[in-house]
């Protein structure tokens, strides 16, 4: 089944305590890309990556790190949490970046959701 | 930057009844453009898309959506609202020089019986 997997699906921390979110796709997609969703903000775009080893800087990318070493994997990385990223986070991947044949869908995720106490 | 404005974080109709979500953009050049449905502790789902083809869109579920560039606008309707629209309904937007995506703010649809 063609799906995009993210562990864990939730998590509670501590301030300052290192933690990862993984994020898999078997669809041999290109891009992959993070959002956090927050009431009455809507989704905001964290990182995105066009291929392997190559990622860039959404539109809120403060306190995240992302990584592409495999075209399959593309980890959120959160050095030093802050209770401002308490959130929902949602990991999507496409065949290539959607707006360069404009005909490619963003597959999602279920969501992890965190607590940073 | 790209911005993305839903008129409405809450939207209620009855069954049966015509739905009309909102949507506009500020970009001088037409983006691509999409919406997408968030049911209740779920990831995000493709309704439809825009992509500088046909303004009127088909999507999923008995959903269209018209793409206005007059109005900078990309409304989102389905004629016959069904219980099982009850849902979150995400307008967004990538530019067509770019790679990242901005989403609206999101209109929560409720259907009374």
């Amino acid at each position: 089944e063609a799906q995009v997997t993210q562990n864990p699906r939730y998590l509670i921390t501590v301030t300052g305590k290192k933690l990862t979110v993984t994020c898999s796709q078997n669809m041999n997609h290109e891009y992959m890309s993070w959002y956090r969703q927050d009431p009455g903000l809507g989704l905001r775009q964290i990182y995105y990556s066009m291929n392997v080893e190559v990622t860039d800087k959404g539109d809120v990318p403060e306190g995240y790190k992302v990584s592409r070493k495999e075209k399959r994997n593309f980890p959120l990385i959160l050095e030093s949490p802050s209770p401002n990223q308490t959130s929902l986070y949602f990991c999507a991947s496409s065949l290539s970046f959607v707006g360069d044949r404009g005909q490619e869908t963003q597959y999602f995720g279920p969501g992890t959701r965190l607590l940073v106490l | 930057a790209q911005s993305v404005t839903q008129l409405g974080s809450h939207v209620s109709v009855s069954e049966g009844a015509l739905v009309l979500l909102r949507c506009n953009y500020s970009s001088s050049v037409p983006p691509y453009l999409f919406w997408y449905v968030q049911y209740p502790n779920q990831g995000l789902q493709l309704l439809l898309k825009y992509t500088s083809a046909a303004t009127l869109v088909k999507g999923i579920n008995g959903f269209e959506a018209e793409f206005k560039k007059s109005e900078t606008s990309f409304h989102l309707t389905k004629p016959s609202a069904h219980m099982s629209d009850a849902a979150e309904y995400f307008c967004a937007v990538s530019p067509n020089t770019g790679n990242q995506f901005y989403f609206g703010t999101g209109t929560s649809l409720t259907v009374i019986p």
